[in-house]
């Protein structure tokens, strides 16, 4: 398996601009979840999915963040419209419900100017 | 104007010698715990993990120790290598699914020739 893929690697925009950030999980991996890192607050939890469900948003920043997975094998992180305060990477990762190990994608590295 | 990040704290060491990084966690419902390695440019890749029942679980050149009285974790690495220069996360899941894994805010390892 590749791994979790994510898209775009680099993604610079100006700010209003509606950004959308894609992942693929591993195949058989039922939990994604969506993260956020930056220097000042390190590494947050977004979002995330069991079965292709939102069980915990709380981490959402604000309703210009949006998340859907319409099936298995894809999920969107969507931000419009966009800030620059949104500049960060972001991550995807999944797993399987019963299992201890998240992976993670090699990230979205999002500027807003 | 000048921005306050994050602060990670620093452990320089000597090739070859072992290392020692600490986390403090405050959520004593976990069931497990887990070590996460981050290089540079990269997503955090799992190193280990224990569960919650045990007090110490060895992996190759790697020792995790859980001490629940004091709620501690720590990772030793043994004979630091150049490779093993990183930020090391430990995290720890919640949530009613018991999958939301919340990261700490991680331990820069620098490791000298």
């Amino acid at each position: 398996d590749a791994g979790v893929i994510q898209s775009p690697r680099h993604e610079v925009t100006e700010m209003g601009q509606e950004v959308t950030l894609r992942c693929k999980p591993i195949s058989g991996h039922n939990s994604l979840f969506w993260y956020r890192q930056t220097m000042m607050r390190g590494l947050e939890l977004l979002i995330y999915f069991n079965n292709n469900v939102p069980i915990d948003d709380s981490g959402m920043p604000e309703d210009r963040f949006s998340a859907k997975m319409p099936n298995a094998s894809f999920s969107t992180l969507k931000i419009q419209p966009s800030e620059p305060r949104d500049s960060a990477v972001y991550f995807c990762a999944s797993s399987t419900m019963g299992g201890t190990e998240a992976f993670f994608g090699q990230g979205t590295r999002l500027t807003v100017v | 104007g000048e921005s306050v990040g994050l602060h990670l704290p620093t452990l320089s060491v000597q090739e070859g010698d072992n290392s020692i990084i600490n986390c403090a966690y405050s959520n004593s419902a976990s069931d497990y715990f887990i070590w996460y390695k981050q290089e540079s440019g990269k997503g955090p890749q799992f190193i280990i993990d224990i569960r919650s029942n045990m007090d110490k679980r060895q992996g190759q050149r790697v020792t995790v120790l859980l001490n629940k009285t004091v709620k501690h974790l720590s990772l030793q690495i043994a004979a630091t290598q150049p490779g093993d220069s990183a930020v090391y996360f430990c995290a720890a899941p919640s949530g009613a699914a018991g999958n939301k894994l919340t990261f700490g805010g991680g331990t820069r390892v620098l490791v000298k020739p």
